[in-house]
């Protein structure tokens, strides 16, 4: 099917651990996105790509690593997990910059919930 | 920091009702969009209103934009429970940069 997909829904990970978030899109879109969503915050960009090969941070990207080698995937590393990076993860996606004055809106996954204990 | 702020933080209206939200920016932009999401899914875009323009409507939606006073305001008529959700607002260039949103709690 088309679409924006993340996966895995849930994870329980330790404290110290590694853990891949992924995010697969099928339309070819240029730009892809990786947001958290903490109670009281909002959404807050991690990480962003305008295309593949091109990362850049956002907001709160410490603790994150992102590559982006084809087009549809743009998976989000944490390095070494910390209980303050328990959050809902979304990622998002748009085919060309959405701040543009005709530009695009963004396509969101339904998100990764993360635990870290 | 965030670059759009809704305010209400909350709203609790009955079903008929009208909605209004407001969304404050710091930086020129040239555009900004309104997003919703539902209870544990993610954001779904509703309407983008670019900076010449001053009100743009999609159904029961109006979207107005003064770029003055960098503020944008949502405006969603005869609300329905289905409405009950969290609305944001969004700006950017290369990235767009949400601000915490506001709940809207619509009640039968």
């Amino acid at each position: 099917d088309a679409g924006i997909t993340q996966s895995p829904r849930y994870k329980i990970t330790e404290t110290g651990r590694q853990v891949t978030l992924m995010c697969h899109q099928t339309w070819s879109h240029s730009y892809m996105f990786w947001y958290r969503q903490d109670l009281g915050h909002g959404l807050r960009l991690i990480y962003y790509s305008a295309a593949a090969d091109i990362t850049d941070k956002g907001e709160v990207p410490d603790g994150y690593v992102v590559s982006r080698s084809k087009t549809e995937n743009f998976p989000l590393t944490l390095e070494s997990a910390t209980r303050s990076q328990t959050s809902v993860y979304f990622c998002a996606s748009s085919p060309q910059a959405p701040g543009l004055i005709n530009g695009s809106p963004l396509h969101f996954g339904n998100g990764t919930r993360l635990t870290v204990t | 920091s965030q670059q759009g702020e809704e305010d209400p933080q909350a709203l609790s209206i009955q079903e008929g009702e009208n909605a209004t939200m407001n969304c404050s920016y710091k930086t020129s932009i040239n555009n900004l969009q309104w997003y919703r999401q539902n209870s544990g899914r993610g954001l779904v875009h509703l309407i983008l209103i670019r900076s010449n323009e001053r009100e743009k409507h999609s159904g029961r939606l109006r979207v107005t934009l003064d770029t003055s006073k960098k503020s944008s305001s949502l405006l969603i008529t005869a609300s329905r429970a289905a409405d009950t959700a969290s609305y944001f607002c969004s700006s950017g260039y290369n990235k767009l940069i949400f601000g915490a949103g506001t709940r809207l709690a619509v009640h039968p």
